[in-house]
Order: C-alpha cells, then sequence, then structure tokens
C-alpha cells in the first residue's frame, strides 16, 4: 500500500517550453500532496504544498507563476514548469500525505528528471 | 526553523559490518522520519518515530529516538550491498507549517561486498 507515482520519469525539452509532471496517489487519497527538488548530492528543498481544491502554497523564494501545482482530485497533483529554462534542469519528486491516527507520513513519487536544453 | 544534521555524510563499510548513522535536531524533536533513497530515484519510507525512548526495526534496520539529546540513530546490522543509498532523516516543520518535511542533509552509504 501507500504507492506513489510519477509521470514522466524522464523529460527533455526546449528551452521556453513548459512542461507538466504527474503525480498520482494509487491506493489512498491525498488532501495534500508536495513537490520538492533536489540537486546533485544534496538533499530535497521543499518548494510548495499542494492542496486538493484550493491553491498551493509556495515556500519563499519559489516563482509560483513559473511553477504552476494544480491539485484537482485527491490523487492528483500536476507541477507545470512552465517557460523551462537550463537552470530549472533537476530532479523533481512528489509526496502524498497519508494519515494514520495522529500520524502523517509523506510517501514518496520516483521522481522525475527535468533536463532543459 | 529546525535543522537537522547527520553524521557521517558518507559512510564505506565492508558487507556484514554494523553500522550506525544519526540524526541531531537544532530543536526538540516531536517525531522523526527515516528514508532511504537511491540514486536517481525517489524516497523509500523506514519508519516514523514518535515518542522519547521508542525504537522500531524494520528487517536488519533499527532507529531509536532520544528525545533528551534531541537525537536520532539509524542502526543496520550485517549489513548488505542492498542497503547502499542515502539515508535521510526528517521532521514535521510544527506550528502552521505541520505536514512539511525538513530533511537532514543525508548520509551516502556504500557497502562493499
Amino acid at each position: 500500500g501507500a504507492v506513489v507515482s510519477q509521470h514522466p520519469s524522464r523529460v527533455i525539452c526546449k528551452s521556453g517550453t513548459s512542461v507538466k509532471i504527474e503525480c498520482r496517489s494509487l491506493d489512498f487519497q491525498a488532501t495534500t500532496m508536495f513537490w520538492y527538488r533536489q540537486f546533485p548530492k544534496q538533499s530535497l528543498m521543499l518548494m510548495a504544498t499542494s492542496n486538493e481544491g484550493s491553491k498551493a502554497t509556495y515556500e519563499q523564494g519559489v516563482e509560483k507563476d513559473k511553477f504552476l501545482i494544480n491539485h484537482a482530485s485527491l490523487t492528483l497533483s500536476t507541477l507545470t514548469v512552465t517557460s523551462a529554462h537550463p537552470e530549472d534542469s533537476s530532479f523533481y519528486i512528489c509526496s502524498a500525505s497519508l494519515s494514520s491516527g495522529t500520524t502523517d507520513t509523506q510517501y514518496f513519487g520516483p521522481g522525475t528528471r527535468l533536463t532543459v536544453l | 526553523s529546525q535543522e537537522l544534521e547527520q553524521s557521517p555524510q558518507s559512510l564505506i563499510v565492508q558487507e556484514g559490518k554494523n553500522l550506525t548513522i544519526n540524526c541531531t535536531s537544532s530543536k526538540t524533536l516531536y517525531g522523526l522520519y527515516w528514508y532511504k533513497q537511491k540514486y536517481g530515484e525517489g524516497l523509500i519510507f523506514l519508519m516514523m518515530l514518535q515518542k522519547g525512548g521508542e525504537e522500531k526495526s524494520h528487517e536488519k534496520i533499527t532507529a531509536k529516538l532520544d528525545e533528551k539529546k534531541q537525537q536520532s540513530s539509524l542502526h543496520i546490522t550485517a549489513s548488505q550491498p542492498s542497503h547502499a543509498g542515502i539515508y535521510l532523516c526528517g521532521v514535521n516543520a510544527g506550528g502552521t507549517s505541520y505536514g512539511k518535511l525538513t530533511f537532514g542533509q543525508g548520509t551516502i552509504l556504500t557497502v562493499h561486498p
């Protein structure tokens, strides 16, 4: 149980184009999902909190107009990198929060490797 | 904000050896998560510790929470190549940021056969 998928796993795009990454909780519903970015040999950096049915909450320094997040259902959140540039190349990972009693555990997707040429 | 410091940053062991990874918090721990990540992949949830003194095990991996020391340790017994990867500890940010996780910088584990 508690499986999270991401699609695509890898994407290469030209500078200036937009890329959409999907995050799905396959066997549970998640009102809250999170999007992280990870640079080589570094830990995860939280970008935003995706809330089903409401606007995402972005961390300080993350441009909300550049990284569009939509959480239209309890099992799907999408991250769209608009007008991508080479500096946006990174590993993007999502997680979905599963509540059990008084605890919440985040289960992570396998990640998406974005390369912008 | 709460910060986590992991030690060591990297670790190389021979297969069969035991090892310990530590995670120290700058503030009181109200719960701590341990994850494992293989390079280029997502994070695998290992276990969550909530109470001081709590100890959990999953196969050959045991984690403990010492609230007084604001520290958690992850111990692997008789390590195997399959244990290799990056181990990350994380805590809930707390307050209005509840639900968000703050991670340590990770410990890279290499196990030589």
